[in-house]
């Protein structure tokens, strides 16, 4: 079965500062893998997605991340956080081992952005 | 572009009552998806699909919970007999696919039940 485990339900950092989320997955095949955004009172928002193709995906708002399949590991990164940044970020896997490819998704990350 | 139309945002309801959430996908999107959720929780998702056809349900509770996609209008969530457990945001997502196409989020629909 096809798992997503976010590592930390809170992140903060200074504004300027590296933003770092993690993001280890599970998967029997080669996963195709998304980072969503949700600010308050919000639908999600996609950032990025990973599809076998160049393992460093570049997204929105200056984030990226790097796929390792030997760490099965896709974290999201962004250099310098911004106050905007602030919200909760979700990595998700599509579970291809069934039919329709639902998202399956980690716990959350909420980032917290000081001035 | 009309995004992902969710309706009503916020409806309340009171225990026992039945719950009708709607949902317009993308233009374009012939794949619906609904995901529930919970306070402290992540998503978890509840169904998959298809205009007039149920593809994967899974994750739907096996009472009081229904969905359906007709050939016209929106896909319809369905909770009858609610209960205080029910109190969540359900969101929809669309595709133009499965699998690695992205799915796109509405804003939800917070249910309250007194």
């Amino acid at each position: 079965a096809q798992s997503v485990t976010q590592l930390g339900s809170h992140v903060s950092v200074s504004e300027g500062a590296l933003v770092l989320l993690r993001c280890n997955y599970s998967s029997s095949v080669p996963p195709y893998l998304f980072w969503y955004v949700q600010y308050p009172n919000q639908g999600l928002q996609l950032l990025l997605k990973y599809t076998s193709a160049a393992t460093l995906v570049k997204g929105i708002n200056g984030f990226e991340a790097e796929f390792k399949k030997s760490e099965t590991s896709f974290h999201l990164t962004k250099p310098s956080a911004h106050m905007s940044d602030a919200a909760e970020y979700f990595c998700a896997v599509s579970d291809q081992a069934n039919q329709g490819g639902k998202l399956i998704f980690g716990q959350g990350t909420e980032l917290s952005v000081k001035p | 572009n009309a995004g992902v139309m969710q309706n009503p945002r916020h409806l309340v309801r009171r225990r026992g009552q039945e719950a009708r959430l709607r949902c317009s996908p993308m233009k374009g999107h012939s794949h619906v998806y609904w995901y529930r959720q919970l306070p402290e929780e992540g998503l978890k998702f509840m169904v998959y699909l298809q205009k007039e056809n149920i593809i994967d349900e899974s994750g739907m509770p096996k009472e009081r919970f229904s969905a359906e996609f007709p050939k016209e209008g929106p896909s319809i969530l369905r909770i009858q007999q609610v209960v205080r457990g029910d109190s969540a945001a359900y969101f929809c997502a669309s595709s133009q696919g499965a699998g690695n196409q992205p799915q796109h989020f509405g804003d939800g629909t917070r249910l309250s039940i007194l």
